[in-house]
């Protein structure tokens, strides 16, 4: 089963910031948070991962909560091809598998 | 070009037959993962591997094979297709310590 709990969508307006939570109040020490988004037919994409500190890409941040049980993905300047299923997933660093919950689709709005 | 490449991009076929789907990478990557998502649905995993002969189950095994003879490649199999197999399939392979990247799918519908 997925470790993980995001709202089943979010509305978000062109140019803003996208926040989108997830709950993982499970997570143990050696589990990592990863996201990844699904834009329309297409192959699951990553964005970012990490472990306790918050992390930034070129195309996201990610904020993990110092109890480690809560996270959020921000895209700072949402446009519209950020229009996307989002999904937030705990998997240790050298474990097997990623198990994908439902995700967040996100609707940017022009 | 180097990457993850699925073939074929697009089956049909009928019930009770076997069909394969193909998976190749040309980055070496120890681990490779089947998924399948249905219509307005997550992913869910089917099969995994580690790396070349080692297989695991994952979340929706049933009626699939798979093997992995060489590093490069991870065919799917579905011994003898059925309408519930109707899906899209998505490969997706990632080093020990990497995260996973998926191909473009195959859709494949079952009549």
């Amino acid at each position: 089963d997925a470790k993980t709990t995001q709202p089943p969508s979010m509305d978000c307006a062109e140019g803003r910031a996208a926040n989108l939570p997830c709950n993982h109040s499970t997570i143990s020490g050696n589990e990592y948070v990863y996201w990844y988004r699904q834009i329309h037919s297409q192959g699951p994409q990553y964005i970012i991962h990490g472990l306790k500190n918050n992390e930034t890409n070129e195309m996201a941040s990610l904020i993990i909560t110092e109890d480690r049980k809560s996270s959020t993905l921000i895209l700072p300047h949402a446009t519209l091809r950020d229009t996307a299923v989002y999904y937030c997933i705990v998997r240790a660093e050298r474990d097997d598998k990623i198990i994908f919950g439902k995700g967040t689709r996100l609707h940017i709005l022009p | 070009d180097a990457g993850i490449t699925q073939s074929p991009r697009y089956k049909i076929t009928e019930t009770g037959r076997q069909v394969t789907l193909m998976c190749h990478q040309t980055w070496s990557h120890s681990y490779m993962f089947w998924y399948r998502q249905d219509l307005g649905h997550g992913l869910r995993l089917i099969y995994y591997s580690a790396a070349a002969d080692i297989t695991d189950k994952g979340e929706v095994p049933d009626g699939y094979v798979v093997s992995r003879s060489k590093t490069e490649n991870f065919p799917l199999t579905l011994e003898s297709a059925t309408r519930s197999q109707t899906s899209v399939y998505f490969c997706a392979t990632g080093g020990t310590s990497g995260s996973p990247f998926f191909g473009p799918g195959t859709r494949l519908t079952v009549l």
